[in-house]
């Protein structure tokens, strides 16, 4: 099946720095990824559709200016938490679109960021 | 809009017992329907989806799930449950482009 990796897998960084997080499709493109945030014991909640080269679309209340996304090639997007803060501590899960047709994705293995 | 609800936000089972975790969806538009198991700090792993070529279908480690259009149902399934099945489980319909998840079902395996 097709492999998306995440990198880093963790991070802790302090308050009012900013964290990038890489997530990669090895083995196939991936014109469109996706960015979703987890807290613990819950669902997946959609942050934002990266699409290679154009801007992200952000969900309902979710800051751009904070969580800055970038898909500037057919296998990478980048999610940037800007002027991070403790309540962005949470795991940070990519994927990317394998097949249009059922909207079938693949999951990274997740970034915990941890801020102090 | 398209929803899922999972029924139970755990269920405990023994080892070697039938599994079932329960889905139900809302869709305005035929529905594709995923199964997705996450592991404690992991990813999720597509356990198998529907897609209306088959009514039931057969997935990885020995899941199945039937889609039933009468119940607005796509309940998952395993005959006999192993230690290794414990985990979280997702299910998810797909709207425009997107996958909207269930709030997940952790599965319980004793020995």
């Amino acid at each position: 099946g097709a492999v998306v990796s995440q990198h880093p897998s963790w991070v802790i960084c302090k308050s009012g720095t900013s964290v990038k997080i890489e997530c990669r499709s090895l083995d196939f493109q991936a014109t469109t990824m996706f960015w979703y945030r987890q807290f613990p014991k819950q669902s997946l909640m959609l942050m934002a559709t990266s699409n290679e080269g154009s801007k992200a679309t952000y969900e309902q209340g979710v800051e751009k200016d904070k969580f800055l996304i970038n898909h500037a090639s057919l296998t990478l997007s980048t999610l940037t938490v800007t002027s991070a803060h403790p309540e962005d501590s949470s795991f940070y899960i990519c994927s990317a679109l394998a097949g249009v047709e059922y909207n079938e994705q693949f999951f990274g293995p997740g970034t915990r960021l941890t801020v102090l | 809009a398209q929803s899922v609800t999972q029924l139970g936000s755990h269920v405990s089972v023994s080892e070697g017992a039938l599994v079932l975790l329960r889905c139900n969806y809302s869709s305005s538009v035929p529905p594709y329907l995923f199964w997705y198991v996450q592991y404690p700090n992991q990813g999720l792993q597509l356990l198998l989806k529907y897609t209306s070529a088959a009514t039931l279908v057969k997935g990885i480690n020995g899941f199945e799930a039937e889609f039933k259009k009468s119940e607005t149902s796509f309940h998952l399934t395993k005959p006999s449950a192993h230690m290794s099945d414990a985990a979280e489980y997702f299910c998810a319909v797909t709207g425009f482009q997107k996958l909207v998840f269930g709030t997940g079902t952790r599965l319980l395996v004793s020995p």
